[in-house]
Parts: C-alpha cells; structure tokens; sequence
C-alpha cells in the first residue's frame, strides 16, 4: 500500500535563511509526488509537482522540490524564506500501477512552517 | 479559470442535525473527489467521481455520509445526523483526468467548515 511521511509537525526557520520540509514516500509502482500549501482558513494550493524527467522540480513562489528515487525522498526547499511562506505543507503520493487502474492520492499529516522575522 | 466552488464556507450545527455542503469543481473536469480534513491532520479521501459514477466510496461512513452528484458536474454531500467527531473541513477537489493520465493535478477548493456542537 502507499504511503507517505512527514516526519516533522513544525519547522522553525528565520527569515532570509534556507528552508527544508521533509517528504518521504512508499508505492509499489511508479510515484507522482504533489506539494500542497494550505494558508489559515483556507483550501490546499498546489506548489509543484514530479511526474518524470528532472529530480528538481520548480513550482510557485519560489519553491522547488528535489525527487530522489533511492532515498524514497521528495524534500521542498526553498533558498531564502519569508515572513509569507508561514504556513501548512502537505506531501502527497499518486501511485501510478498501470493503464486504466484505480490510483489514489494520498497526503501526509502535514507541516507546519513557521518563519521567523 | 474559476477554481472550485463550495458552499457554505462555514456552518455550525448541533449533533443530530443534517447538514449539506455542494461543490462546483473547475470546468470540464470529469473527476471530483471529496476529501475531510479534521484539524492537525491531512485530507482523507471519502468519495472520488468521475463523471457521474463513484469511483471510489471506501472511506465513507456511508451510515451518514452520502454523496451524488447527477449530472456529472456539481456535487452535493450530505451528513445525516451529524456527530460530533464530524467536525471538519470539507473540502470539494478536481482533476481534468483520471487513471493513469499525466500526473493530473488535483486542484481544491476553499473548503466548507463544519462545527458540530
């Protein structure tokens, strides 16, 4: 079955560093990896997304992801953080097993991003 | 492009009561799925369209939860009677694909948010 792991709840990062947020997946087949963004009170934005091709993926507002097939790992990133991006990041997995087969997406439990002025 | 529609974005009900939430997903998507989000944790998939058919309904409490959407393009889900452990956001989702189409991308929106007391 597939499954996917945040393993950090929240991160704290200061304004202007790097930030990383973790992702770790299992399918059995082929993944298609998504990060969701969600600001208070409101639904889940997509950021980027892996299908194939390049492990970095660039998405919106200046995030980008790095797939790596070995380690099972889609990590978000981002080189300098802001005030702004504090927020709720979601990794999610579509495991992909073949035409015309029932693929679901499934979310991790989600981060928190605080970013600190 | 409008994005997905829901409605109502808040309600507050008392447990036992019943309680609808509709969803007008982007477009010409054929796929709408609807996920519960209960706080601190990420969506869980209940119910997943395409077109007019479910595709998926195994994590529906189908005890009180139901879901249709006729026409194969606005949906309604319905919660009857409410608990209090349903409260939740709601959140109405769609992709233009389904199966093993491009790495289709699930597009949300604003979430309805229910508060069962």
């Amino acid at each position: 079955a597939q499954s996917v792991a945040q393993p950090e709840d929240q991160v704290n990062v200061a304004e202007g560093n790097p930030l990383t947020v973790k992702c770790t997946y299992s399918v059995s087949g082929n993944p298609y990896l998504f990060w969701y963004v969600q600001y208070p009170n409101r639904g889940l934005q997509f950021l980027l997304k892996y299908i194939t091709g390049d492990n970095l993926v660039k998405g919106s507002y200046g995030f980008e992801a790095e797939f790596n097939k070995s380690q099972t790992s889609f990590h978000l990133k981002k080189p300098s953080a802001l005030v702004s991006d504090s927020a709720l990041y979601f990794c999610a997995v579509r495991d992909i097993r073949g035409m015309n087969r029932d693929d679901k997406i499934i979310f991790g439990k989600g981060t928190r991003l605080h970013i600190l002025p | 492009e409008a994005g997905v529609a829901q409605s109502p974005r808040y309600k507050i009900i008392e447990k036992r009561q019943s309680v609808a939430f509709w969803c007008n997903p982007i477009s010409g998507h054929a796929t709408l799925y609807w996920y519960q989000q209960i706080l601190g944790q990420g969506p869980k998939l209940l119910i997943q369209f395409q077109n007019n058919g479910v595709v998926d309904d195994s994590q529906l409490p189908k005890d009180r939860f139901s879901a249709e959407r006729l026409k194969g393009v606005d949906s309604t889900l319905k919660i009857q009677p409410a608990k209090l452990e349903d409260s939740a956001v709601y959140l109405c989702a769609s992709s233009s694909q389904y199966g093993t189409g491009e790495g289709n991308t699930i597009y949300f929106g604003e979430g309805s948010w229910l508060t069962v007391v």
